[in-house]
């Protein structure tokens, strides 16, 4: 069945560095994905996307990479800031019907000062 | 463009009440996602709507829910005889499909109900 998980559930960073958070994906007629930030008591809120027709999107600071191959998604934040503390979530979807997203459980990330 | 907007924010019910929210989307968006997130875990689909007709519902919509959105624009979510089992965000998204392609969905800020 369809499935997104993550590999990682916590990553802690210092700020300035640089953040990688990873996907993985079991449906292989995916061909959208999102990423989505969500902070505490707050909905989700896009970050970037990328079509199955592109390995690599970017965006401001931040960088999506897709691997069909493997089924693996990423997440690049460039010069993690302590405002990009939150939990991310990947999320797939493929052309044709409602378009619905399947979510993985997310990464929380912590940007030490 | 205000974004998508959710009504309540947070509901507290007691256990065999109906409760209903609302959420406003992103003007000129025609589709429109209900979600359920619980403590941890991602957001699970519910149904969707493209203009006023509802397309796909989810098992997880049992037949104590039920979700409109008359005149293409907003929508209301009702769950009927609440169950502690229903605690929980239930978010709304919106999208305006692209000819030939996705259209991002764009999430409002939720309504958390806690069923007691």
């Amino acid at each position: 069945g369809e499935s997104v998980g993550l590999h990682l559930p916590t990553l802690s960073v210092q700020e300035g560095d640089n953040s990688i958070i990873n996907c993985a994906y079991s449906n292989s007629a995916s061909d959208y994905f999102i990423w989505y930030k969500q902070e505490s008591g707050k909905g989700p809120q896009f970050i970037i996307d990328i079509r199955s027709n592109m390995d690599k999107r970017q965006g401001q600071r931040v960088t999506v990479l897709l691997n069909k191959t493997v089924k693996h998604l990423s997440l690049q934040i460039a010069a993690t800031q302590p405002g990009d503390s939150a939990v991310y979530f990947c999320a797939e979807s493929f052309q044709g019907g409602s378009e619905k997203l399947v979510f993985g459980k997310g990464t929380k990330l912590t940007v030490n000062p | 463009d205000t974004g998508v907007s959710q009504n309540p924010r947070h509901k507290i019910t007691k256990r065999g009440q109906n409760v209903t929210f609302r959420c406003d989307p992103i003007s000129e968006h025609n589709r429109l996602y209900w979600y359920r997130q619980t403590l941890g875990q991602g957001p699970e689909f519910l149904t969707y709507f493209q203009n006023e007709a509802q397309l796909e519902k989810s098992r997880l919509l049992s037949d104590r829910f039920s979700a409109e959105r008359p005149k293409g624009s907003f929508s209301t979510l009702e769950i009927q005889r609440t169950e502690q089992g229903d605690s929980a965000m239930y978010l709304c998204a919106s999208s305006n499909r692209l000819a030939g392609g996705h259209g991002a969905q764009y999430f409002g800020p939720g309504t958390r109900l806690l069923v007691l």
